[in-house]
């Protein structure tokens, strides 16, 4: 089952804020973000894993709740290189690389 | 960080062809993934690449419409079959890298368009 992503997209502008959820109807045993930009490869962000441990992404934060099967990605004073589409993405079981991928959400910063 | 070069980037394809699409990576890596994406959706994980057997196909995907070959740790190919409409999606290899922390490398992707 796909993670859920909320919400669906979101404008904002320069400066502004922004939370992206992803929620997961099974367990996540760790919870990576990427972002896409138009036409582009999806990039790592940052992962996230059981304990709270982040690893990734100096500029951009994110929490993981293991018991609620939800991670939030946190935008803080959105610059116009943070447009794109991002996606949570986990792991379909303990100890492998294949992930499976949130709905995503498209983010659009204007100036 | 790893280095991924796909061929084609693009193409438009007639229904009933089949297309291959090539996966160069600038390192050894033992695991490669292919992905697809439809017109404005998520990723989806065709099969897994595996160096001297066989492709692990996830559910939903069959050799026949996907075989993979992967000859050696830098090179993967994904041939897409018999195409239709429903094949034109953007195609993306991708590596898992060395970092220690299961991170994923994309290529750029090969976007394709049946007609």
């Amino acid at each position: 089952q796909q993670p859920v992503q909320s919400p669906q997209a979101v404008i904002l502008r320069e400066g502004e804020d922004a939370v992206i959820n992803c929620s997961s109807s099974k367990a996540l045993y760790s919870v990576h973000w990427y972002r896409q930009k138009h036409g582009e490869a999806p990039v790592f962000l940052m992962i996230l894993l059981k304990g709270g441990e982040q690893k990734g992404h100096d500029k951009i934060s994110a929490s993981f709740n293991e018991k609620k099967q939800q991670s939030s990605l946190y935008l803080t004073a959105s610059q116009l290189s943070y447009s794109g589409t991002y996606f949570c993405g986990t792991p379909t079981g303990p100890g492998t690389y294949k992930y499976i991928f949130g709905t995503g959400t498209r983010l659009k910063v204007l100036a | 960080s790893a280095v991924i070069s796909q061929k084609p980037s693009r193409d438009i394809c007639q229904r009933g062809t089949s297309l291959t699409i090539q996966c160069q990576v600038d390192s050894q890596v033992t695991m490669m993934f292919w992905y697809r994406q439809q017109p404005g959706q998520s990723l989806t994980l065709i099969a897994t690449a595996n160096q001297g057997s066989e492709a692990t196909y996830e559910s939903g995907f069959v050799i026949d419409k996907f075989p993979i070959s992967r000859p050696n740790l830098t090179f993967s190919t994904l041939t897409v079959s018999n195409m239709s409409p429903e094949d034109s999606s953007i195609y993306l290899c991708s590596v898992v890298g060395t970092g220690g922390i299961g991170e994923l490398f994309f290529g750029e992707g090969s976007r394709l368009t049946v007609l």
